[in-house]
């Protein structure tokens, strides 16, 4: 069965920290790959999306994330949190075609200044 | 703004009601799904859309049924409410196609008492 794992489920860091949020999958066949963020209040939005091709992306924010395929893996990265970060980040996962994605429980970041 | 929109934003239904969940998709998109988030979980998928069929769904009972129209909005019915049922309900849509990513509405707070 298809499933993602979000191992933090809250971190809190200062700001000017960096951040690592770790995202697992287990799916059959060719993935497609997302990081979705909600703001308190707010729907989800998109952080950034991997398809194919360079396995290191880029999204808005100043985050980025790393396919890497043997560790079936991609985690989500920026170098220096601001207290706007503070939300609900949630990795998803979908196959090729029209298939739904799944998503991980998602990890609560909490900045402090 | 996604331009996805659902209606209503909250709701208070006693068990044992029925209740009808709306969204209007963005426009040119022909797929829409359904998505239930429980408190301090990440979306869990309940079935999909693509042009006024069902063609996706996740491990809900039958008392949770959907209907998608001619302009491709939607609509998800619960009948027969149970407490556990209380959520935030998403609705999300997406051109056919095999990399797209989903557009996801702001929610409606489900509560039943």
């Amino acid at each position: 069965a298809q499933s993602v794992s979000q191992h933090n489920h809250h971190v809190i860091l200062s700001e000017a920290a960096s951040l690592e949020l770790g995202c697992n999958y287990s799916y059959g066949g060719t993935v497609n790959l997302f990081w979705y963020v909600q703001y308190p209040g707010q729907h989800l939005q998109l952080l950034l999306k991997y398809f194919s091709g360079d396995p290191l992306v880029k999204g808005i924010k100043g985050f980025e994330a790393e396919f890497i395929k043997s560790k079936f893996s991609f985690n989500l990265r920026k170098p220096s949190v601001q207290w706007s970060d503070t939300a609900e980040y949630f990795c998803a996962v979908t196959g090729s075609g029209n298939t739904p994605l799944v998503f991980g429980k998602g990890t609560r970041l909490s900045v402090i200044a | 703004e996604t331009g996805v929109t659902q209606s209503p934003t909250h709701l208070i239904k006693t068990r044992g009601q029925q209740v009808t969940l709306r969204c209007s998709s963005q426009s040119g998109h022909n797929t829409v799904s359904w998505y239930q988030q429980a408190l301090g979980q990440g979306p869990q998928f309940i079935f999909q859309y693509y042009r006024e069929e069902e063609n996706g769904r996740g491990n809900f009972p039958p008392r949770f049924s959907g209907l998608q129209f001619p302009n491709y909005s939607s609509e998800l019915n619960v009948n027969a409410l149970e407490l556990d049922d209380s959520a935030l309900y998403l609705c999300a849509s997406r051109p056919r196609g095999g990399n797209t990513e989903a557009f996801f509405g702001q929610g409606t707070r489900l509560t039943v008492v």
